[in-house]
């Protein structure tokens, strides 16, 4: 059974770092891309970023391009998502979410419970 | 990258059909087949109902499919019942390896 577990969430200050992981099982971890995607208070999915199955390509939506990193460990079967400089629109529900494939599609097959991320002084 | 637009909500009485749509531009929706649609409950994790525009993964209902005209993707659920009161949410590739969803759209069976 395919399982995707977050952690990592929480509060924290305007300025301030947060790390995500997200701790797979029951597939080939290694073959897939990962993605965080995340949901605001009130509102839709935002896709945030993605990694391809090797960890060698990351990819991010421009809201947090420079801010927030993606990596992955395959010998762990964890994707983690690295925060910084958090600002009040970054609080949300985050999701890692497999994809059907190797590169970032947004064919996400698998999706994690979620973690909360709150951002405020 | 701007998100695609969804309606906010739809309505549909039992066994009737609801057709939610999703508008995207040349860039995204209009360009790549890529387009997929998931099912959302309130604090569950989102389902994924429809892939490549019209394909349906194993065990989701043939009552639900999807398709594609320009830039705009549909999703039609046949049949309604009341376990599909959901929130649905399309998604697209948008291209150099990014992704974008819709709003989100609210799902009411009467």
């Amino acid at each position: 059974e395919v399982q995707l577990l977050e952690s990592g969430g929480g509060l924290v200050q305007p300025g301030g770092s947060l790390r995500l992981s997200c701790a797979a099982s029951g597939f080939t971890f290694s073959n897939y891309a990962m993605s965080w995607v995340r949901q605001a208070p009130g509102k839709g999915l935002e896709w945030v970023a993605g990694i391809f199955d090797s960890g060698a390509n990351t990819f991010y939506a421009d809201s947090v391009k420079g801010r927030f990193s993606i990596s992955r460990d395959n010998s762990k079967n964890t994707v983690y998502l690295q925060m910084n400089s958090l600002r009040a629109e970054d609080t949300a529900v985050y999701y890692c979410a497999k994809d059907f494939v190797s590169t970032v599609r947004g064919k996400h097959d698998y999706w994690g419970q979620g973690t909360l991320v709150t951002v405020s002084s | 990258q701007s998100a695609l637009t969804q309606p906010r909500s739809v309505s549909g009485s039992p066994g009737q059909s609801v057709t939610i749509s999703c508008t995207g531009t040349s860039s995204d929706v209009g360009t790549y087949n890529y387009v997929s649609w998931y099912q959302h409950y309130p604090g569950k994790a989102p389902k994924i109902m429809i892939y490549d525009v019209s394909k349906r993964p194993s065990g989701v209902p043939d009552r639900f499919s999807g398709s594609k005209s320009g830039n705009t993707a549909s999703l039609t659920i046949s049949g309604l019942q009341a376990e599909d009161e959901a929130d649905y949410f399309c998604c697209s590739y948008a291209g150099r390896y990014t992704v974008l969803f819709g709003g989100g759209t609210k799902l009411t069976v009467l």
